[in-house]
């Protein structure tokens, strides 16, 4: 079946240091790619859609100079976590979307990341 | 704006038995999409069964299956048989057609399944 690679599973990072986080779809062309946050113990907060070729749109509250969104191929985004801070630390999932339609092509997530920042 | 709301933050079942987690959601959109989403330990998000708002039939997928009441907009998901693998975070969520496969996600319930 359709796979999302998402790398690294794990990162720990210094305060004030940028993080990048990747999202790869193996076996199916991505147009539209989702990062979400999730806090512990809490639901998924959609932070941005990436689409392929253009600029990402952010939902309201998510700053996007901290959270760079690159989609610059149909099967890699990348989200950038820049001037990393301690309240940044969380857990990161992004998800693709394959072509043919919105319900006969469901999402398919990636593992997920899980951000520290000391 | 679609909200989605799970009333039940944790739960527990018997092992062999049979548990119900509820949702509930609010939208102005006659046709949409409805889905469960498990999440293990392992944090990988796993489709679990979604129904068609304009299917009047319940989804069913073997132990899985969700009582549909559009009316009500509810969207509960019963999990016959409970299975210790089946403890997890059970999320539901809803997706608007047309908008981009963006789902919006309920804030869970932790099911645990004892031996």
């Amino acid at each position: 079946g359709a796979v999302v690679s998402q790398h690294p599973s794990r990162v720990i990072c210094k305060s004030g240091t940028s993080v990048k986080i990747e999202c790869r779809s193996l076996d199916f062309q991505a147009t539209t790619m989702f990062w979400y946050r999730q806090f512990p113990k809490k639901s998924l907060m959609l932070m941005a859609t990436s689409n392929e070729g253009s600029k990402a749109t952010y939902e309201q509250g998510v700053e996007k100079d901290k959270f760079l969104i690159n989609h610059a191929s149909l099967t890699l985004s990348t989200l950038t976590v820049t001037s990393a801070h301690p309240e940044d630390s969380s857990f990161y999932i992004c998800s693709a979307m394959g072509g043919g339609g919105s319900y006969n092509s469901p999402l398919h997530f990636g593992n997920g990341t899980r951000l520290t920042v000391t | 704006a679609q909200t989605v709301t799970q009333s039940q933050p944790e739960m527990s079942v018997q092992e062999a038995e049979t548990v119900t987690l509820s949702c509930t959601y609010d939208t102005s959109e006659n046709n949409y999409y409805l889905f469960w989403y498990k999440q293990p330990p392992s944090r990988q998000m796993i489709l679990v069964i979604r129904q068609e708002a304009y299917k009047q039939q319940n989804a069913t997928e073997n132990r899985f299956s969700v009582n549909f009441q559009k009316a009500a907009k509810s969207f509960s998901l019963k999990i016959s048989d409970s299975q210790l693998g089946d403890t997890a975070m059970y999320f539901c969520a809803f997706m608007k057609p047309n908008a981009g496969n963006m789902l919006t996600f309920g804030g869970g319930t932790r099911l645990m399944v004892k031996p």
